[in-house]
């Protein structure tokens, strides 16, 4: 049973469209970290967000946690081809593990 | 560069031989994981060592896995009698323990099992 649950799994867009993406849990979680990663390469964390109800902005991304901290969203403004990846969401219990995502694929079209 | 390293970065290997890979995390960094993936799918968790104790390992993990921090530095990930079900990305991560707790990858090593 997968702890967090991403949608869309597969995304393709056109370039400078918007588009978001939701990772939903029926769990609370301490913090939730949002990373992004290429093929062949390890995970890169883009973004921490620990108060519920917290926003944060990385340029033409913008990270949310819901205010219960048990789901977030990523929503990326006019995408580029340089977004393509694998987004993946993690939460992380005080003491515990991380939980990852199921992973949302993004391709971005020029 | 301080992030964290994990070698090799490629291994394939005949069914039925034994791998081992390694993983430096940061320096300072207190814990460490490690992670499987298959392609296009999240990582799923291994076990974590705080320090040099290992504090949790996956219950889909058999007993063919067995992982080591023996100074609480670098750690080691074997796989005894590989089978071709191994073939995955490994993927290794550091965290220090505080307040927020963030961890950070290492590229991954990929094994091919043939």
């Amino acid at each position: 049973t997968q702890l967090l649950e991403q949608s869309p799994q597969f995304l393709s867009i056109q370039e400078g469209e918007n588009l978001t993406v939701y990772c939903n849990s029926s769990s609370v979680f301490s913090s939730l970290q949002w990373y992004r990663q290429e093929p062949g390469e390890g995970p890169v964390l883009l973004v921490t967000v620990v108060t519920g109800g917290e926003v944060k902005k990385l340029k033409r991304l913008t990270f949310q946690f819901g205010d219960a901290r048990k789901d977030s969203s990523l929503h990326i403004t006019a995408a580029q081809p340089g977004d393509t990846g694998l987004y993946l969401c993690a939460g992380a219990r005080t003491g515990n593990q991380f939980y990852f995502g199921t992973g949302t694929s993004l391709t971005v079209i020029p | 560069d301080t992030g964290v390293s994990q070698n090799p970065r490629h291994k394939i290997t005949k069914r039925g031989q034994n791998v081992t890979f390694r993983c430096d995390p940061i320096s300072e960094h207190n814990r460490l994981y490690w992670y499987r993936q298959t392609l296009g799918q999240g990582p799923e968790f291994l076990t974590y060592f705080q320090n040099e104790a290992q504090l949790e390992k996956s219950r889909l993990l058999s007993d063919r896995f067995s992982a080591e921090r023996p100074k609480g530095s670098f750690s080691t990930l074997e796989i005894q009698r590989t089978e071709q079900g191994d073939s995955a990305m490994y993927l290794c991560a550091s965290s220090l323990v505080g307040e927020v707790t963030e961890a950070f990858f290492g590229q991954g090593t990929r094994l091919t099992v043939v």
